[in-house]
Formats: structure tokens, sequence, C-alpha cells
């Protein structure tokens, strides 16, 4: 079956310090992965995204994720977090057919502590 | 600016009634989709649509109803058989074609049953 877990649900990080979030996807297919970040009654948006070459990813606001498919797994990190990424954060998979829509993980709530 | 609305941004329904959000987009992308949110539980789909006149259910299709007239326009209408209609509706357009196309959120729907 197709899904995408994200393991924490709450995590909880100092101003300043590094930041993990995990995801891990089972996917049949060759994966698109996406990390999408979501403030408070806000709609979605794109933070970086992966399909081939270069397993490390940069996206916007500093971020980045790695690609391992031995491990399944595509975790987003930053290496100084601020206090305005607080928000929730949603790992997709989705696949090279023309129109398939991505499946989404249940989401990681970030808060930044000063 | 290209960009996709939804409206209204809160939407009150009471028992036995339908009601439609709006969703439009200029963007020129010809996919779009609809999902929910709960607390908790991520997004999950409700429909897509890859062309006019054309669109497929998702996940959580009962008691819900779509249309795609215009490639422009994709209204969600939720119907009295959807028994638990309170929560987050988010809809998103991508263009299709080869190439991880990351989705386009509009800034949501509340939905409250009153």
């Amino acid at each position: 079956a197709q899904s995408v877990t994200q393991p924490d649900i709450h995590i909880t990080v100092s101003e300043g310090a590094s930041l993990e979030l995990r995801c891990n996807y089972s996917y049949g297919a060759t994966p698109y992965l996406f990390w999408y970040v979501q403030s408070p009654g806000q709609g979605l948006q794109l933070l970086l995204k992966y399909f081939s070459g270069d397993t490390l990813v940069q996206g916007i606001k500093g971020f980045e994720a790695e690609f391992k498919r031995s491990q399944s797994s595509f975790n987003l990190r930053k290496p100084s977090v601020h206090w305005s990424d607080a928000a929730e954060y949603f790992c997709a998979v989705g696949g090279d057919q023309a129109g398939t829509a991505l499946i989404f993980g249940k989401g990681t709530t970030l808060s930044v502590s000063s | 600016d290209g960009g996709i609305t939804q409206s209204p941004k809160y939407l009150f329904r009471k028992e036995g009634q339908n009601v439609t959000l709006s969703c439009e987009q200029n963007l020129n992308h010809d996919a779009m989709y609809w999902y929910r949110q709960d607390p908790g539980q991520g997004l999950r789909l409700i429909y897509y649509s890859q062309i006019v006149n054309d669109f497929q259910k998702g996940d959580i299709a009962e008691g819900y109803s779509v249309s795609r007239e215009k490639k422009e326009s994709f209204p969600l209408t939720v119907t009295s058989a959807q028994k638990n209609p309170t929560a987050f509706y988010l809809c998103a357009s991508s263009l299709l074609g080869e190439g991880p196309h990351g989705y386009t959120f509009g800034s949501g729907t509340r939905l409250t049953v009153v």
C-alpha cells in the first residue's frame, strides 16, 4: 500500500538549534517526494521537492531534505531554527503518472522555544 | 498575480443543508484537487480532476460532489449525506506531465455545522 509516515506528531526545538523532521514512505513506483509547511488557518506552501539526481535537495527558508532510497526516507533538516519556523510540516509522495494525486503524511507540529 | 482562490474563508451550515465551496485558479493548471483536513489526520483526498468534465473519487468521496465545467473552477458541494462535515477544506491545483509537479494550495475554507 502507498503511504507516508511521519513518526513525530509534535516536536519542540530551541531557537537556534538544529531540526530534523522524519518522513518514511511506501510507494511501488519511482516516487516524487515533497515537503510542505502550513501556518495555522492557512494553506500549504511547498518547501522543496525531489525526483531524481542529487539526493540532497535545497528548498526555501533554509530547509534541505535528504532522500535515502535504502531507508525509504526523506527527512527534512534545518541547521538553525527561527521562531517563525513554528508551523505544521507535511511530507507527501506521488508518482510519475500524470495526474496522480499526492499522498500526505499526518503532519508534524513544530514548536520553537526561546 | 497567479494563484488559487477559495471562498468563503468561513462557512456555517445547518443540519440537512447542502453547501458549496468555491475554488478558482488562474495558473492555467490542468489538475485540481480537494482535500479535507482534520486535526491529527493530515490531508485526505476527496475528489480530483485532471481535465474538464471529468473527475475521480478520492479516499473519502461519500457525501461530497464536484463539477469541472471550466478549467479554472472546481467547486465542491458538501451534501446533507456527509454526516460529519465540520473540517478545514483545502483546494489545490497542479500541472500535469513529466516532472515532479507539486501543488499550489488555496488558503482554505473552514466549514462548521451549527
